[in-house]
């Protein structure tokens, strides 16, 4: 079973709309976690980081929460643009491995004019 | 910097045949990996070096998949042979392991194609 799993797995919004993305993971202990931004056909960029004693994390648009109690975090997204066409992925680094990254599978977006 | 290079960008090849996937991280980084995405299973983690060195190869999926890194500036993947079940998109990633904040900067990946 992933350690890491996110929702919804697709996702269609009308452009200007706002929209959430969710992250649950059961890794532990964790170091971090971080959500990528993945164009099609390009590799992932990093959106933002957390650790476990940060809260949230805002990168332009891009709001990341993070409640390490229920380990759950979100990817806030405000007035979507058609570039925020893309598929956001959640990934937790296990603690005292920073190699040791879980991927979730991605939430795929579409924003519509 | 250039980023983390990939090459090729794409390959089409014939089941049976021998594939050479290719990686140049970032300069100075000192963590290499490699990354396996289909649509069914997203991201898979291949295999990751430390300072050129393997250190956890668990996700090669099998014999026919082999990965080196002879130097600081340099890596492949190779499969040999192929099988159209390796059809996907293969990412490289390097990283500076230092902080808990270590990010792995992806290349731009090489899709590849078996039939």
């Amino acid at each position: 079973k992933n350690q890491v799993e996110q929702s919804p797995q697709s996702l269609i919004i009308l452009e200007g709309k706002n929209c959430t993305l969710q992250c649950n993971y059961t890794v532990s202990p964790f170091s971090n976690l971080r959500w990528y931004k993945q164009d099609t056909g390009r590799g992932p960029v990093s959106l933002t980081i957390m650790t476990f004693s940060e809260n949230t994390k805002s990168n332009g648009r891009y709001t990341a929460t993070l409640d390490a109690d229920t380990k759950q975090s979100s990817l806030h997204i405000t007035a979507s643009q058609l570039s925020d066409s893309a598929s956001y992925i959640c990934v937790v680094t296990a603690q005292y491995n920073n190699n040791d990254m879980r991927f979730g599978a991605g939430t795929r977006l579409t924003v519509k004019p | 910097d250039a980023g983390v290079i990939q090459s090729p960008r794409h390959e089409v090849t014939e089941m049976g045949q021998e594939v050479t996937l290719r990686c140049k991280p970032i300069s100075g980084h000192n963590s290499l990996f490699w990354y396996r995405q289909t649509m069914m299973r997203g991201l898979e983690l291949l295999i990751y070096f430390n300072n050129n060195v393997p250190i956890d190869d668990s996700g090669m999926p099998e014999d026919r998949f082999s990965a080196k890194m002879p130097n600081a500036s340099f890596s492949t993947l190779k499969i040999q042979p192929s099988e159209p079940r390796d059809s996907a998109v293969y990412f490289c990633a390097s990283s500076l392991v230092r902080t808990t904040n270590t990010e792995a900067f992806f290349g731009q990946g090489t899709r590849l194609t078996v039939v």
